[in-house]
């Protein structure tokens, strides 16, 4: 099974950072990583497809980037509204998916 | 407006059976693939199980040979059979719409439509 590890587990950051979250395949997944956010009782949400395709209505301060086993989503200008849970998802195996376990971003 | 609907959850003892239902509105069931991913207490997520438009289905290890997914068409609508349940199955469920479509020289994939989850917990 592909493992996909995500880092850091949480972060502390200001409204108006720049923040990076990291995920690290086992195996080169190519370009086929999503990214989700989720908030506090809420299901997850796509925001990425493709490593760097930002899905319809997500504001252009997400990006993404990577190929082959390393990648990274940028937020550029941190929101009030940013804060939550980060997850990312190879889907190079599909259908069998796996998560990264999650980048909790949190107010400093 | 396009939305997914999950009901049947509960409080199971081990050992026991409960059927999930995610009832969708604004597309066709039947016509997609459908996933259902899961997540522990303050856990992340998990994939469980998907059926494909042609009816073709796949399952974690985790879950293979106790959970089985289907769909009925004429209530466009997803289950998830869940039997020898364990405490480890306790979760919020979640039904996602699977889109996948080719992107020479791959594919795309996303799971674009998520219900608001149905929670799951197992215990005596």
């Amino acid at each position: 099974a592909i493992r996909i590890t995500q880092s850091p587990s949480s972060l502390s950051a200001s409204t108006g950072d720049r923040v990076t979250i990291t995920c690290r395949a086992s195996q080169g997944i190519s370009s086929y990583l999503a990214w989700y956010q989720q908030k506090p009782g809420k299901a997850p949400k796509l925001l990425i497809y493709a490593a760097s395709t930002l899905q319809s209505g997500v504001p252009s301060r997400f990006s993404g980037s990577g190929s082959g086993t390393d990648f990274t989503l940028t937020i550029s200008c941190l929101q009030s509204e940013d804060f939550a849970t980060y997850y990312c998802q190879q889907y190079y195996s599909y259908p069998r998916l796996t998560f990264g376990g999650g980048t909790k971003v949190e107010i400093k | 407006e396009v939305q997914l609907v999950e009901t049947g959850g509960g409080l199971i003892q081990p050992g026991g059976s409960l059927r999930l239902s995610c009832a969708a509105s604004g597309f066709t069931v039947s016509s997609n693939y459908m996933s259902w991913v899961r997540q522990a207490p303050g856990k992340g997520l998990e994939w469980v199980s998907v059926i494909y438009s042609g009816g073709s289905t796949y399952y974690a290890d985790s879950v293979k040979g106790r959970f089985t997914i289907s769909r009925d068409n004429s209530k466009n609508t997803l289950y998830l059979q869940m039997n020898s349940l364990r405490a480890e199955d306790t979760a919020v469920y979640y039904c996602a719409r699977d889109t996948i479509f080719s992107r020479p020289p791959g594919y795309v994939y996303y799971m674009d439509v998520w219900g608001k989850g149905t929670t799951v917990t197992v215990s005596s």
